[in-house]
């Protein structure tokens, strides 16, 4: 079976545009979360969602915004792009929402901003 | 205070040694932990996760958890050059909230 798939793979913005970022999730699994990895730094939460809706929200700003699709699959949007916004995007499913529930990563989009 | 802190790298062996990894947690409520491993300028790539009091032995990796202690650890024993890369210790709740990572170098 085919993993978590994240598209583009690398994506270079300027400042002030919007970026979306898709993901697809390992086959069978209904949540979806998305972190943002800077170098040097572990992974952090920005959203998760589950059967389609919001379970929970990290602390970013309004900037941010997800969706979830019926097929489970998901986007990620970034509008107004800043400088620190660049980082290593990091789309990561599961079957269900919280407890032991593994979260298996896809490969990632690097978005660079200049 | 961080939620997840882990004992500051880089960490060095040589092949065949026990590398040993910590990881502490504030939050006393919990529940699970997971290690991941991360080459560089890849995906973190899930190692094994733990919940219970004890030892979890996974092939040559073992985690250990102490709820009392918020306190979980990771060792590799017989280090293989392949095992050099970041490990990653997370808690979750239903989010992961990671640690900033522990690069390990075995050395040939």
């Amino acid at each position: 079976d085919a993993g978590v798939t994240q598209s583009p793979t690398h994506l270079i913005k300027t400042r002030g545009q919007q970026v979306t970022l898709r993901c697809s999730p390992i086959s069978g699994h209904k949540s979806v979360s998305w972190y943002q990895q800077v170098l040097g730094q572990g992974p952090q939460f920005i959203f998760q969602y589950y059967e389609k809706e919001e379970r929970g929200r990290g602390n970013f700003p309004d900037r941010f915004s997800a969706r979830q699709f019926p097929n489970y699959s998901s986007e990620l949007n970034v509008n107004a792009l800043l400088l620190g916004d660049s980082a290593l995007y990091l789309c990561a499913s599961s079957s269900m929402s919280g407890g032991v529930s593994e979260q298996y990563f896809g490969p990632g989009t690097r978005l660079t901003v200049t | 205070q961080k939620e997840v802190e882990q004992n500051s790298g880089p960490l060095s062996v040589p092949e065949g040694a026990i590398a040993s990894l910590n990881c502490t947690y504030s939050d006393r409520g919990s529940q699970s932990f997971f290690w991941y491993r991360q080459y560089s300028g890849k995906s973190p790539e899930l190692i094994m996760f733990i919940y219970s009091n004890g030892d979890k032995e996974d092939g040559r990796f073992t985690a250990q958890l102490n709820k009392a202690s918020q306190y979980v650890s990771l060792l590799i024993r017989d280090s293989q050059p392949s095992d050099s890369a970041t490990y990653l210790c997370a808690v979750n709740d239903y989010k992961l909230s990671f640690g900033a990572g522990t690069t390990v170098t075995v050395r040939a």
